[in-house]
């Protein structure tokens, strides 16, 4: 069963517009971290947001912020205000387990975000 | 800032041929992991190491091997490369149990002809 599940191969929003990338996770695991990473075509892939599931609160960084919703197991990942410079793959990564242990990190298929001026 | 640099951006090689994939990390991380990315699978683990000279199975290792002689390098082996191998390679590392966050290097595009 997929672990990770990214619905939208592709995305577009308008520049200075907010888009919200889904992601949906299953674990039977009470402690697990969820990842957003953005990948540009130049194809580093770059850290962008971690929330942990004991974290009350949503995680922030700047213009994105994951939208947590332990219940219905999804980690949203919201960008305010898109820049040309947004347009990327996004993946969706969760490490089961504590922060112990070998942390493997599963990923989405990644979602292709364009932004238009 | 933590840095990981992999030897070669683009590499082209020949069926049968021996790959070497060099990764190097200079923040002292204990893990670290070498991906394959392909489209629409997004990235698999194919070896990670602990430590050194410790080594452990990721989802895919069939046709892999993988070394780390020392704590900053963690080389990716293609003992004999097939078509089916041309791929992006991500390397990445992390620290252990301080520090989930993954960070990755620029990748490799290997092409196998």
């Amino acid at each position: 069963a997929q672990k990770i599940t990214q619905t939208q191969p592709g995305m577009f929003v308008q520049e200075k517009e907010a888009v919200t990338l889904d992601c949906t996770y299953d674990t039977s695991d009470q402690s697990y971290g969820l990842f957003w990473y953005k990948q540009p075509s130049s194809g580093e892939m770059i850290f962008l947001i971690y929330q942990g599931s004991y974290d009350e609160q949503n995680a922030t960084e700047g213009r994105y912020s994951l939208n947590f919703q332990k219940a219905r197991k999804s980690a949203n990942l919201v960008i305010s205000a898109s820049q040309l410079g947004d347009s990327a793959m996004y993946f969706c990564a969760m490490r089961e387990g504590g922060s112990g242990g070998y942390n493997k990190l599963i990923f989405g298929a990644g979602t292709r975000l364009a932004v238009h001026p | 800032d933590v840095k990981v640099t992999q030897s070669s951006r683009y590499l082209v090689k020949r069926t049968g041929e021996k790959v070497f994939l060099e990764c190097v990390q200079d923040m002292d991380h204990e893990n670290m992991f070498w991906y394959r990315q392909d489209p629409g699978l997004g990235l698999r683990l194919i070896y990670f190491s602990y430590d050194v000279k410790m080594k452990e199975k990721g989802d895919i290792p069939e046709g892999y091997s993988v070394s780390r002689e020392k704590k900053e390098r963690f080389s990716l082996i293609l003992e004999s490369a097939s078509t089916n191998q041309t791929s992006m390679y991500l390397c990445a590392s992390s620290f252990l149990a301080f520090q989930d966050t993954q960070y990755f290097g620029p990748g490799t595009r290997l092409t196998v002809l």
